[in-house]
């Protein structure tokens, strides 16, 4: 069965700091992977997907194959970035994104 | 364009009551999807519809049923509330299955007592 793992519940860094939250998936075929973001009582949001190799507010993300890991970076981390990060696979063959447990991020100044 | 809209935004049932949350999209999506989010368990897919008249099973199907009469609605019942189904029901809709954005509405927070 296709899993994604995000490791770690909570992060909590210093603004400034780099700021790195992991993503693993089980492998099974070649998923596409998206980063939504939930800001405090806000919906989900897409935050980048990684076939479009954006950066969207500072935050990347690069697939790893051979790790099956798809770790979202931000050199520089701010106190806006506080939110629940949610990663999600989806796998062509599937119907459904399948998201991890989610890894909130919380920036003090 | 509203996007995603869910009613109600609050509820409290007691046990054993039955309620419907409506979701409704207006980007002519043909996916619609039912997601239940609880602290340390992320989301949790429970039901989802691939297109008018259609709807599928997700990961936590038990206690709920859904219907997709029209292409814009995706109903969400309980039939007989328990606890365990306070919870935040987050509907999402998207063009397409698989690699297409999902577009998520503001959540129903339901509390069973």
């Amino acid at each position: 069965a296709q899993r994604v793992t995000q490791p770690e519940k909570l992060l909590s860094v210093f603004k400034g700091a780099p700021v790195e939250l992991k993503c693993n998936y089980s492998y099974s075929g070649s998923p596409e992977l998206f980063w939504y973001v939930q800001y405090s009582r806000q919906r989900l949001q897409l935050l980048l997907r990684h076939i479009s190799r954006e950066s969207i507010k500072g935050f990347t993300a690069d697939l790893n194959k051979g790790e099956t890991s798809f770790h979202l970076k931000k050199p520089f981390a701010q106190e806006e970035d506080s939110a629940m990060y949610y990663c999600a696979p989806a796998w062509q063959a599937g119907t459904a994104l399948i998201f991890g447990k989610g890894t909130t991020l919380s920036v003090s100044s | 364009n509203a996007g995603v809209t869910q009613t109600p935004k609050f509820r409290v049932l007691k046990t054993g009551q039955s309620m419907t949350l409506l979701c409704a999209q207006d980007m002519n999506h043909e996916y619609m999807y039912w997601y239940r989010q609880d602290p340390g368990m992320g989301l949790r897919l429970i039901h989802y519809s691939v297109g008018e008249g259609t709807t599928a099973k997700g990961e936590v199907p038990d206690g709920y049923n859904v219907s997709r009469l029209k292409k814009q609605n995706f109903l969400l019942g309980l039939e007989s509330a328990a606890p365990s189904q306070t919870s935040v029901y987050f509907c999402a809709s998207s063009y397409a299955a698989g690699s297409y954005e999902q577009y998520f509405g503001p959540g129903t927070r339901l509390t069973v007592t």
